[in-house]
């Protein structure tokens, strides 16, 4: 069974760049997609983006010109960038596995998350 | 993009009623509705796809209806493991979106 594990800072300073990676264990990231997703404290969940294996992209129109997604599949991993953070940023951020059955579903295969606060 | 609201914001029931949970898009996404679960510090479980179809492992006691912009998630009888938050996301455009959730807690 496919395992995703997000890494990075925590702390992230005002009109910097956050960056995270997924980890992914367990399976190939041959033939999936891969996504990152994100949760503000106590609010709801906001797709951000996500890569195919070969590295085609798609990014959410609201984050497009401050987000990255790329990936490296000899290390089973991909990451996230998402430059001139604000504290509007600050969230849960999740990489997950997207579940496909001819378009894109939703994500069947998550991380734990990791919690990224923008602050000074 | 698609706003996707749900309805109520929390529902409280006992432990084996019925809990039924409502979705509304603010244009048709046709069936492509998917409801997932998710409990405090952990990530969300993909419950349903296709307004219908229960994802491996899901108990039949999920059941979803609907389409076009109304949808619904009912949980026949509820068990303890099922108090938790669910979303509702639609995959008909991109992007992806999720309404804002329904809290089911112990009545």
């Amino acid at each position: 069974q496919v395992q995703l594990q997000e890494s990075g800072p925590g702390l992230v300073k005002p009109s910097e760049t956050l960056s995270l990676t997924c980890s992914v264990s367990g399976g190939s990231m041959t033939y999936y997609y891969w996504s990152w997703i994100r949760q503000p404290p106590g609010k709801g969940l906001e797709w951000m983006g996500y890569i195919y294996h070969s590295g085609s992209t798609n990014y959410s129109p609201s984050l497009k010109s401050r987000v990255t997604i790329s990936v490296d599949t000899s290390k089973n991993q991909f990451s996230l960038k998402l430059n001139s953070v604000t504290a509007a940023d600050t969230a849960v951020y999740y990489c997950a596995r997207v579940f496909f059955r001819g378009a894109i579903v939703g994500a069947d295969s998550w991380g734990r998350g990791t919690l990224v606060t923008v602050s000074s | 993009e698609i706003m996707m609201t749900q309805s109520p914001a929390t529902l409280s029931v006992s432990p084996g009623e019925r809990a039924t949970l409502s979705c509304r898009a603010s244009q048709s996404v046709s069936s492509n509705l998917a409801w997932y679960q998710q409990k405090p510090g952990q990530a969300p479980t993909l419950l349903i796809y296709g307004t219908y179809t229960r994802s491996t492992g899901i108990p039949a006691r999920f059941s979803g209806g609907g389409s076009g912009t109304e949808f619904t998630l009912t949980i026949s009888s509820l068990q303890s493991e099922d108090f938790a938050v669910y979303y509702c996301q639609q995959y008909n455009n991109w992007p992806l979106t999720f309404g804002g959730g329904t809290k089911v807690e112990i009545k």
